[in-house]
């Protein structure tokens, strides 16, 4: 299916596991975003890509990776998970940099970090 | 610093009844803004945006919101609310080329409609 996609949708770990979080457009959108999503703080910005290797810091990077090898798939990994990073994680894309060109987010995925 | 503010985390309104959700930016330099609808256990989906081309906008599902710059507003309209539109709204906005273009989102507000 066109769009973009997030796997897995719900995941529970443990404290100090490795995680990573898939995202996959089918746009060739040259932009792409991790956001999280926290009661009382929208959303915020974790990582972002302008293309195929290169990525870029966000509002919230630390405890987070991000690789994009190809344009199409953007994961992030969380290296030794942490209860604090038990949130809601979205990703989202956009065509080019433009201030108005749209974002189209995935459907999230939910961890939780016991 | 930009920054949104969304007044009102809760907003609860009976089916027909006027929908107006509030959104307060900052910004020190023309800004882009956004809403956008998160259904339960959806991704967000962009209602409308704002572009300086007008200053009304009209978006998807009836909804619609006027930029307001002397008052830095951007608050979303629907003049009869349907069961179908409870969801939570999120206003953005985006004024630099830094990270992405990045959107700068509010805290949300969920939007409850009663029979």
């Amino acid at each position: 299916d066109a769009g973009i996609t997030q796997s897995p949708r719900y995941k529970i770990t443990e404290t100090g596991r490795q995680v990573t979080l898939m995202c996959h457009q089918t746009w060739s959108h040259s932009y792409m975003f991790w956001y999280r999503q926290d009661l009382g703080h929208g959303l915020r910005l974790i990582y972002y890509s302008a293309a195929a290797d290169i990525t870029d810091k966000g509002e919230v990077p630390d405890g987070y990776v991000v690789s994009r090898s190809k344009t199409e798939n953007f994961p992030l990994t969380l290296e030794s998970a942490t209860r604090s990073q038990t949130s809601v994680y979205f990703c989202a894309s956009k065509l080019e940099l433009s201030l108005t060109d749209t974002q189209y987010f995935g459907p999230g995925t939910r961890l939780t970090v016991l | 610093a930009q920054s949104v503010t969304q007044l009102g985390s809760h907003v609860s309104v009976s089916e027909g009844a006027l929908v107006l959700l509030r959104c307060n930016y900052s910004s020190s330099v023309p800004p882009y803004l956004f809403w956008y609808v998160q259904y339960p256990n959806q991704g967000l989906q962009l209602l409308l945006k704002y572009t300086s081309a007008a200053t009304l906008v009209k978006g998807i599902n009836g909804f619609e919101a006027e930029f307001k710059k002397s008052e830095t507003s951007f608050h979303l309209t629907k003049p009869s609310a349907h069961m179908s539109d409870a969801a939570e709204y999120f206003c953005a906005v985006s004024t630099f080329y830094n990270q992405g273009g990045k959107l700068i989102f509010g805290q949300g507000t969920e939007l409850s409609v009663k029979p």
